[in-house]
C-alpha cells in the first residue's frame, strides 16, 4: 500500500530565510509526486508535480528515489507563502487515486 | 482557468438525514473524485469514477455513500443516513485523461452533522 509521511505539522520560519517541507513516501510501483497548496481553507491548488521537474512560486522538489523523498524547497520564503502543504502520490491503476501526508503548515514570519 | 465549482459551500444536516453534494468538473476532464478532509486531519481518498462507473472506492465509501453522473455535466455524492462522524469538508477533483497532469480541485462543500 502506499503511504506518504510529511513528519512536520507545523514549521516556522523568518521572511528571507530557506524552506525545506519535508515528504516521504511508500510505494512498490514508479511514483508521481505532487505538491499541492491549500491557502487559509480554500481550495487545494497544484503547486508542483515532479515529472515536469518546474519551478513555481520560486519552489523546487526534486524526486529522490533512492531516499524515497521528494522535499519541497525554496531558497527565500515570503509571507505569502505561509498556507498548508500536501505532498501527494499518484497510484496507478483503478482510478489514480492520490494518497495525501497530513500536511505541514508553513508560517513565514517578518 | 477552468475550474471545479462545489454546492453548497456549507451544509448543515441532522443525523440520520440524506445528504447530496453537488460538483460540476471542467468540461473536458474524464476522471472525478471525491476526498474527505475531517477538521485538522489529512485528505482522505473517497472514491474515483470514470466512464459512468466506480473505478475504485476506500474502505471509507461504505453503502451509506454513492456517487452519480446523473447529466454528463454534475457529479454527485450522496449520503444515505448521515452520521455525526461524516462531519467534514468534502472534495470533488477532476483531471484530463493525461497521465501526468495534476488534479483540479474544487473549494470543496463543510458538512456538519448535528
Amino acid at each position: 500500500a502506499q503511504r506518504v509521511t510529511q513528519p512536520e505539522k507545523l514549521l516556522s520560519v523568518f521572511k528571507g530565510a530557506p524552506v525545506e517541507l519535508k515528504c516521504n513516501y511508500s510505494y512498490s510501483g514508479s511514483p508521481e509526486l505532487f505538491w499541492y497548496v491549500q491557502y487559509s481553507r480554500q481550495r487545494l491548488q497544484l503547486l508542483l508535480r515532479h515529472i515536469s521537474r518546474e519551478s513555481i512560486k520560486g519552489f523546487t522538489a526534486d524526486l529522490n528515489k533512492g531516499e524515497t523523498s521528494f522535499h519541497l524547497k525554496k531558497p527565500f520564503a515570503q509571507e505569502e507563502d505561509s498556507a498548508m502543504y500536501y505532498c501527494a502520490l499518484r497510484s496507478g491503476g483503478g482510478g489514480n487515486k492520490l494518497t495525501f501526508g497530513t500536511g505541514t503548515q508553513l508560517k513565514v514570519e517578518l | 482557468e477552468p475550474e471545479v465549482t462545489q454546492t453548497p459551500s456549507h451544509q448543515v444536516t441532522q443525523m440520520g438525514q440524506e445528504v447530496i453534494l453537488r460538483c460540476v468538473p471542467i468540461s473536458n476532464h474524464l476522471y472525478f473524485y471525491w476526498y474527505r478532509q475531517i477538521l485538522g486531519q489529512k485528505v482522505e481518498f473517497l472514491v474515483s469514477f470514470y466512464n459512468n462507473e466506480i473505478s475504485e472506492k476506500s474502505e471509507i465509501f461504505d453503502d451509506q455513500f454513492s456517487v452519480e453522473r446523473p447529466d454528463g455535466s454534475n457529479f454527485t455524492l450522496k449520503i444515505r443516513s448521515t452520521k455525526l462522524e461524516d462531519s467534514a469538508m468534502y472534495f470533488c477533483a477532476s483531471r484530463t485523461g493525461t497521465a501526468n497532469i495534476g488534479y483540479t480541485f474544487g473549494s470543496g462543500t463543510r458538512l456538519t452533522v448535528v
